[in-house]
């Protein structure tokens, strides 16, 4: 079965400084990998996903994710961070070899921006 | 528009009533999902369906039912026999690879629905 753990519960950063946030995964095959956003009171938003080919994924709001199979690991990364990146994020893993079976998440690590 | 809806926003139920949250899709997608979530829990999956006529508990089904009579369709009620309901209640679905283009088993979410116990 998979599992995912995210280590970091809450993280803070300066707006402007770079911004890493760590995902493990435990899955024996090839997984399909995840990140989600959420704001507060809201629904779940994809940011990028990796299925296989280039190890280095690119999202949306100018966030990236590489898969590294020897660490078991799909960190997300965002060079320079805004304010309004302040929010809680997902880590996701999927089988879908047998198709449309649920995903897994993280607990989140949620995303604190000072000035 | 294509996307996933959910209503009401917030729902309130007293002690001992059943309720029912509402989830609709209209992106066509074969698979609908209902997942909990409480703060420092992440998202803990209730129930699936992966097709019409037929879905699957879930790691955190007791107390919980759902139908799927429609493919655009996947309300889930929150039964009197659940005893601590009170939570954000999220709904998403997704369509396999071998039908979709450039992604596979990705699922989109609903805004949610957040349930109050009185």
């Amino acid at each position: 079965a998979q599992s995912v753990t995210q280590p970091d519960i809450h993280i803070t950063v300066s707006e402007g400084a770079s911004l890493e946030l760590r995902c493990n995964y435990s899955y024996g095959a090839t997984p399909y990998l995840f990140w989600y956003v959420q704001s507060p009171g809201q629904g779940l938003q994809l940011l990028l996903k990796y299925f296989s080919g280039d190890t280095l994924v690119q999202g949306i709001k100018g966030f990236e994710a590489e898969f590294k199979r020897s660490q078991s690991s799909f960190n997300l990364r965002k060079p320079s961070v805004h304010w309004s990146d302040a929010a809680e994020y997902f880590c996701a893993v999927g089988a879908g070899d047998s198709g449309n079976t649920p995903l897994v998440f993280g607990k989140g690590t949620r995303l604190s921006v000072i000035a | 528009d294509g996307g996933i809806t959910q209503s009401p926003k917030y729902l309130f139920r007293k002690e001992g009533q059943n309720v029912t949250l509402s989830c609709e899709q209209n992106l066509n997608h074969d698979a609908m999902y209902w997942y909990r979530q409480d703060p420092g829990q992440g998202l803990r999956l209730i129930y699936y369906s992966q097709i019409v006529n037929d879905f699957q508990k879930g790691d955190i089904a007791e107390g919980y039912s759902v139908s799927r009579e429609k493919k655009e369709s996947f309300p889930l009620t929150v039964t009197s026999a659940q005893k601590n309901p009170t939570a954000f209640y999220l709904c998403a679905s997704s369509m396999p690879t071998w039908r979709s283009l450039g992604g596979t088993d990705t699922q989109y979410f609903g805004p949610g629905t957040r349930l109050t116990v009185l």
